[in-house]
């Protein structure tokens, strides 16, 4: 069975730092690309960026909003992904969410409980 | 990259099928064949509904189909049931190598 699970969200302050963690199991990890989406507050969803596997030379693509803010990565022997979060705004707390990158369609076939980040003085 | 465009809102009875839209641009839903669907429940994570326009996963309900006609892409239901009640997210690869959402459809069963 597959899971995905979240850990590390938590109160920060305006222009802090936080690490979101992604434990994987179930799947070839390694082989697959993984996402990150956030939700804020009775709003949509908004993706934010992904990790490409080590065929693809964990390749990193980021949305407008976090380019510069935020980094992906991955430890494949831990079967982990990262989201770091720095320069934080309070415009950042959201529900955050890892995903999968399907191998069989272009989709996220498989997403963590979401963890949540409120970013706030 | 703008957000997919979604009806805030749709409505329907139970045993009645309905179609909720997402537009987008040649850019992303009209130049590729990946808009995905997704289901959310109250304080749940998103449940993939549909794939690549019109497959299913595994375990979907065939009364959720899929399908795209130029920049929109239409995720419709048949047999409208109580538990269909959520929030609906398109979702659809672009052609800057990113992926972009929809701003989502509350539906309410009557």
């Amino acid at each position: 069975e597959v899971q995905l699970v979240e850990s590390g969200g938590g109160l920060v302050q305006p222009g802090g730092s936080l690490k979101l963690s992604c434990a994987a199991a179930g799947f070839t990890f390694s082989g697959s690309a993984m996402h990150w989406v956030r939700q804020a507050s009775g709003k949509g969803l908004e993706w934010i960026g992904r990790i490409r596997n080590k065929a693809d030379s964990y390749a990193t693509t980021y949305a407008a909003s976090v380019r510069g803010r935020f980094t992906i990565s991955r430890d494949d022997s831990q079967n982990m992904a990262y989201l770091q979060m720095n320069s934080l705004k309070t415009e950042d707390t959201a529900v955050y969410y890892c995903t999968r990158w399907s191998p069989g369609g272009a989709t996220f076939d498989y997403w963590g409980q979401g963890t949540l980040v409120t970013v706030s003085s | 990259q703008s957000a997919l465009t979604q009806p805030a809102s749709v409505s329907g009875s139970p045993g009645q099928s309905l179609t909720i839209s997402c537009t987008g641009t040649s850019s992303d839903v009209g130049g590729y064949n990946y808009v995905s669907w997704y289901q959310q429940h109250p304080g749940k994570a998103p449940k993939l509904l549909i794939y690549d326009v019109t497959d299913r996963p595994s375990g979907i309900s065939n009364r959720f189909s899929g399908s795209k006609s130029g920049n929109t892409a239409s995720l419709t239901i048949s047999g409208l049931q109580a538990e269909d009640e959520a929030d609906y997210y398109c979702n659809s690869y672009t052609t800057t190598s990113t992926l972009v959402f929809g701003g989502g459809t509350k539906l309410t069963v009557l």
